[in-house]
């Protein structure tokens, strides 16, 4: 079984609706990440967790949300989806440890917002 | 200016040979360096770790040039395996990844 799964994998939505994406992980980690990929671009970081109390702004937040429920799951929402939403969202996993943690994707979610 | 910039190719080559490209940051104060590989549609998976000294791992070869500010990614002896979108990811002291685009390879055979 993977480490980090993500459902939805694909999920096609209407502007306007709320749309939630969860991430499960079974590798122990402290801190999780949610990543959105754009064609042409670099994978950009959205909100991150460094543990179950702590919530941090990525670089691109603005019209999204997080829980962190448990340990092992890092939830995102969209609560009112738009077409440039439209994207690859990837949740990561590190365990703490200095600045050479690696990092470990789960399989991504391909939302679609039309 | 983006903080970690690659040339997106593709570098197409053919089996057995060596290709090499580069990646540029921008800040000075970053400090750790690592090469991540992401086939298409797939999560993105790290490669190996770039050290300061330059490191191998197998048929790949990691440097760093911190005076430049640039890292370097080399594959000897290429494989139709080896195909695939490579990512150049730097962090700072707050343990968040900066991620290039990425650089597309495609070994033929």
């Amino acid at each position: 079984d993977a480490d980090v799964t993500q459902t939805p994998r694909n999920r096609i939505t209407k502007t306007g609706k709320r749309i939630m994406l969860e991430c499960s992980q079974t590798k122990g980690h402290d801190r999780m990440y949610w990543y959105r990929q754009d064609p042409g671009l670099g994978l950009q970081l959205i909100y991150y967790s460094f543990d179950v109390k702590d919530i941090n702004k990525g670089e691109i937040s603005d019209g999204y949300s997080v829980s962190r429920q448990a340990q092992a799951k890092f939830s995102l929402s969209l609560e009112s989806a738009i077409p440039n939403q439209t994207a690859l969202y990837f949740c990561a996993t590190s365990a703490y440890g200095g600045g050479s943690d690696t990092q470990y994707f789960g399989p991504g979610t391909r939302l679609t917002v039309l | 200016r983006k903080e970690v910039e690659q040339d997106p190719g593709p570098f197409n080559v053919p089996e057995g040979a060596t290709v090499a490209f580069n990646c540029t940051y921008s800040n000075s104060a970053s400090q750790s360096f690592f090469w991540y590989r992401q086939d298409c549609r797939k999560e993105p998976k790290l490669l190996m770790s770039v050290y300061s000294s330059g490191n191998e791992d197998g048929r790949f070869t990691a440097q760093l040039n911190r005076a430049s500010q640039y890292i370097s990614l080399l594959i000897r002896d290429s494989k139709l395996s080896d195909s695939a979108t490579y990512l150049c990811v730097v962090t700072g002291n707050d343990y968040k990844l900066s991620f290039g685009a990425g650089t597309t390879v495609t070994v033929r055979a």
